[in-house]
């Protein structure tokens, strides 16, 4: 059984670009949720897909999209970079939709938006 | 607005003493709390959880204590190792809203 992975690692963009991270779930799972921590900040969830539709967003604009496949791997897309959009993006991935599991998390991809 | 806070940003504990980690929510709707443990480039790691219709929970060295009447739960490890030494983040979710809500993390430091 394989765990989360996600893709890069490490990013940098500059200003008003555009970025696509990437999230492959574990086994089994098939809800994807992803959050953004901040610096000495706990993560904030941004949204959540379950069987390839949002089940969920959090207090994140539009600029922030997302996407799951018939696979349940998932992207996260930003538009329009900001410079506070430098942050730890985590995905994590549960057997969870319509009965609440436990999320398992991701490594995260490392932004930095210059 | 923080719904889950961590007021302690760091702990420093011997080997072999407890270690008490702290949290309080301010949602009464939050039925369902996690603790996760971060070493640095990794993601949390789920540790262990309580639901609300429980007011302990034990998994090993690790206890959870949940006060709802003072909406606070805290997190004991007895003994304290060294591999114990990580960001500890607490984590909230209500009945019917996946999302979790996070506090901003407990650096906890194993000092041999």
């Amino acid at each position: 059984e394989t765990g989360v992975t996600q893709s890069p690692t490490h990013l940098i963009k500059t200003r008003g670009q555009q970025v696509t991270l990437r999230c492959s779930s574990q086994s089994g799972h098939n809800t994807v949720s992803w959050y953004q921590q901040a610096l000495g900040q706990g993560p904030q969830f941004i949204f959540q897909y379950y069987r390839e539709e949002e089940n969920g967003r959090g207090n994140f604009p539009p600029r922030f999209s997302g996407l799951q496949f018939p696979n349940y791997s998932s992207e996260l897309n930003v538009n329009a970079l900001e410079l506070d959009d430098s942050a730890l993006y985590l995905c994590a991935s549960s057997w969870g939709g319509l009965r609440r599991d436990t999320q398992y998390f991701g490594p995260g991809t490392r932004l930095t938006v210059l | 607005d923080q719904q889950v806070k961590q007021n302690s940003p760091s702990l420093s504990v011997q080997e072999g003493r407890i270690s008490i980690l702290n949290c309080d929510y301010t949602n009464s709707m939050f039925d369902y709390f996690l603790w996760y443990k971060k070493y640095p480039a990794e993601g949390p790691t789920f540790l262990i959880s309580i639901s609300s219709i429980k007011d302990k929970n034990e998994d090993g060295r690790f206890t959870v204590f949940l006060n709802k009447s003072a909406k606070h739960l805290s997190l004991h490890i007895v003994p304290s190792q060294p591999g114990d030494s990580a960001v500890y983040f607490c984590a909230a979710s209500r009945s019917n809203d996946y999302k979790l809500s996070f506090g901003a993390g407990t650096t906890v430091t194993v000092r041999a």
